[in-house]
């Protein structure tokens, strides 16, 4: 059965600083894995998602993550941490029937200036 | 492009009372999915439907809980005689075609408060 942890529920940094946010997973089959972010009191939005095409994935506002199957990790990163970026990210993989997502149960992400 | 549309936002119902939940997918897509948020905690899926079939409810409570995705109007989850435990934020995701590397577009949310 798949599955994903998220390490670390609370991430703080300063603005500027780099965003590393960890996620590993674990599957019998390949993994579709995706990151989603949550802003307060809102829906989920889609940041990047890996599906076998490329190992390092590109998504929106200057987010990437790279797919390391010997680690079976997939971690979340940004070069520089804006204010705008404060808000709870999700990693999640897809069931092999593709019928739902499994989701890790979040990371906080705090920005100081 | 109007995104997943969720209602109500905000719902308060008291013990022993009914709550609906309406979704309606982006336009297009004919695929939507359920999922609870507990305070705390990730997502956790209760209900995959396509028009008229329930396809996955492997994540459904198998009482007082039920989904439907008619062939016109949003998809409801209601849950009868609700209790405590069944405050959390509620979202659903609908997508355009059914496979594992589909993006699941989210709705905002219905907030439901069991008093």
């Amino acid at each position: 059965a798949q599955s994903v942890t998220q390490l670390g529920s609370h991430v703080s940094v300063s603005e500027g600083a780099l965003v590393l946010l960890r996620c590993n997973y674990s599957s019998s089959v390949p993994p579709y894995l995706f990151w989603y972010v949550q802003y307060p009191n809102q829906g989920l939005q889609l940041l990047l998602k890996y599906t076998s095409a490329a190992t390092l994935v590109k998504g929106i506002n200057g987010f990437e993550a790279e797919f390391k199957k010997s680690e079976t990790s997939f971690h979340l990163t940004k070069p520089s941490a804006h204010m705008s970026d404060a808000a709870e990210y999700f990693c999640a993989v897809s069931n092999q029937a593709g019928t739902a997502l499994i989701f890790g149960k979040g990371t906080t992400l705090s920005v100081s200036s | 492009n109007a995104g997943v549309m969720q209602n109500p936002r905000h719902l308060v119902r008291r013990r022993g009372q009914e709550a609906r939940l309406r979704c309606s997918p982006m336009k297009g897509h004919s695929h939507v999915y359920w999922y609870r948020q507990l305070p705390e905690e990730g997502l956790k899926f209760m209900v995959y439907l396509q028009k008229e079939n329930i396809i996955d409810e492997s994540g459904m409570p198998k009482e007082r809980f039920s989904a439907e995705f008619p062939k016109e109007g949003p998809s409801i989850l209601r849950i009868q005689q609700v209790v405590r435990g069944d405050s959390a934020a509620y979202f659903c995701a609908s997508s355009q075609d059914q496979s594992v590397t589909d993006t699941q577009y989210f709705g905002p949310g219905t907030r439901l408060t069991v008093l």
